[in-house]
């Protein structure tokens, strides 16, 4: 298996402009998780779906993002307009239905620069 | 790869010597205690976990040791190698699998 797939691995944006990061979950993985992760606040939680629906995006910052999942082998996390404070690297993460969730599968991330 | 690293505690091992590593936790409502390891450039990966109704639970060359009564969770590396350098956190987890993540502790293996 290529375990879960990002892209791109390095964006570098100017402030104002819209980005969108994309994933691919690993095959049959029932739950697809989006963290967000810098020096200042660690690893944060920013959204998770399980069957391509939205659970909990009690983590997304602001208006300003977005996720989607319109099936279950893509989703994307979109940021519109983008600030130099988001500047940090994304991952997404996909966990199989019938476990205790606890081991998710991590992307390579995307780090994200916004100049 | 991200540099998590510049602030976070660090514990220097010999390598072949025995690594722990500790960390406080919040929630006493979580129901499992979960560690992660990234290494320089990667996503974090899956190490062990524990649910809060054990003390202690064993993998491969890993122990992790849960104290409720002072909130302490421990991940034990036995004859630690060079692979095993890299930043490790604890999380916490209700049963959804929301995990909240801890600060890190980056350890460094010596020859």
């Amino acid at each position: 298996d290529a375990g879960v797939i990002q892209s791109p691995r390095h964006e570098v944006t100017e402030m104002g402009q819209e980005v969108t990061l994309r994933c691919k979950p690993i095959s049959g993985h029932d739950y697809l998780f989006w963290y967000r992760q810098t020096m200042m606040r660690g690893l944060e939680l920013l959204i998770y779906f399980n069957n391509n629906v939205p659970i909990d995006d009690s983590g997304m910052p602001e208006d300003r993002f977005s996720a989607k999942m319109p099936n279950a082998s893509f989703s994307t996390l979109k940021i519109q307009p983008s600030e130099p404070r988001d500047s940090a690297v994304y991952f997404c993460a996909s966990s199989p239905t019938g476990g205790s969730l606890t081991e998710q599968y991590f992307g390579p991330g995307t780090r994200l620069t916004v100049t | 790869g991200e540099s998590v690293g510049l602030h976070l505690p660090t514990l220097s091992v010999q390598e072949g010597d025995n690594s722990i590593i500790n960390c406080a936790y919040s929630n006493s409502a979580s129901d499992y205690f979960i560690w992660y390891k990234q290494e320089s450039g990667k996503g974090p990966q899956f190490i062990i976990d524990i649910r809060s109704n054990m003390d202690k639970r064993q993998g491969q060359r890993v122990t992790v040791l849960l104290n409720k009564t002072v909130k302490h969770l421990s991940l034990q590396i036995a004859a630690t190698q060079p692979g095993d350098s890299a930043v490790y956190f604890c999380a916490e987890t209700d049963s959804w699998g929301k995990l909240q993540f801890g600060a890190g502790t980056q350890v460094v293996v010596t020859p």
